[in-house]
């Protein structure tokens, strides 16, 4: 079946400092791809998406490039802030499903130290 | 996209006693999805609920625990009942939108926070 790996955290790192979350997946055709950010206290917001192989996604100085070949859809920003501090959740969904059904990583808890 | 409020945004609540948590969107939508997150997880899909019929709940979730109204296409409720500790979680609304490009995107509400003592 469909399933989405993320790394664990919690992910530390000084503000400026370049931000990979690494995200991969397992899924039969072509899924569409996201990642969503939940900031302390709130619900999930869209970030970033891509449907297609070599989609890069984009938003807020971050990126996603859709990885057909190796199957990921890695997070990255050059130079993060302490705003940035959230939960971070990358999910896949079918585009052929048309009930909105969502496979979602275990979510990486980033950390931003000014 | 549209815009789910949610209330409350947070509850302490006693151990057996139930809970219903409102979701109102700015706009008409087909479906909507109650999710939880328990502490430090992921989520949880709950249930389904289209306007005019029956919630359809995932495995592990029943009607009799987590009873689901939806008397139009832009509200919906949900019953923690007889509440035990575990489950305290934030709960999640969340509607669909087909994007323009196909992909099938939620949008969320900020959430209500339960604790059960």
């Amino acid at each position: 079946g469909n399933s989405v790996t993320q790394m664990e955290g919690p992910v530390t790192l000084s503000e400026e400092a370049f931000l990979t979350i690494n995200c991969t997946y397992t899924a039969t055709g072509y899924p569409s791809l996201f990642w969503y950010v939940q900031y302390p206290g709130e619900g999930l917001q869209l970030l970033l998406k891509a449907t297609k192989a070599d989609d890069k996604g984009s938003n807020k100085g971050f990126e996603a490039t859709y990885r057909k070949e190796t199957t990921s859809f890695h997070l990255e920003k050059g130079s993060v802030q302490v705003s940035d501090s959230a939960v971070y959740f990358c999910a896949l969904s079918d585009p052929m499903d048309s009930n909105y059904q969502l496979i979602w990583g275990a979510g990486t808890k980033l950390i931003i130290k000014p | 996209s549209a815009v789910i409020s949610q209330k409350p945004s947070r509850d302490i609540c006693q151990r057996g006693t139930s809970l219903t948590i409102q979701c109102q969107v700015d706009s008409q939508v087909t479906m909507m999805f109650w999710y939880r997150q328990q502490p430090g997880q992921s989520l949880t899909l709950i249930a389904t609920a289209n306007q005019g019929s029956e919630a359809t709940y995932e495995s592990g979730f029943v009607i009799d625990k987590f009873p689901i109204s939806r008397p139009n296409l832009t509200f919906s409720t949900l019953t923690v009942s007889n509440m035990s500790p575990e489950d305290s979680s934030i709960y999640l609304c969340s509607v669909g939108a087909s994007g323009v490009s196909g992909a099938n995107v939620l949008t969320f509400g900020a959430g209500s926070r339960l604790t059960v003592l």
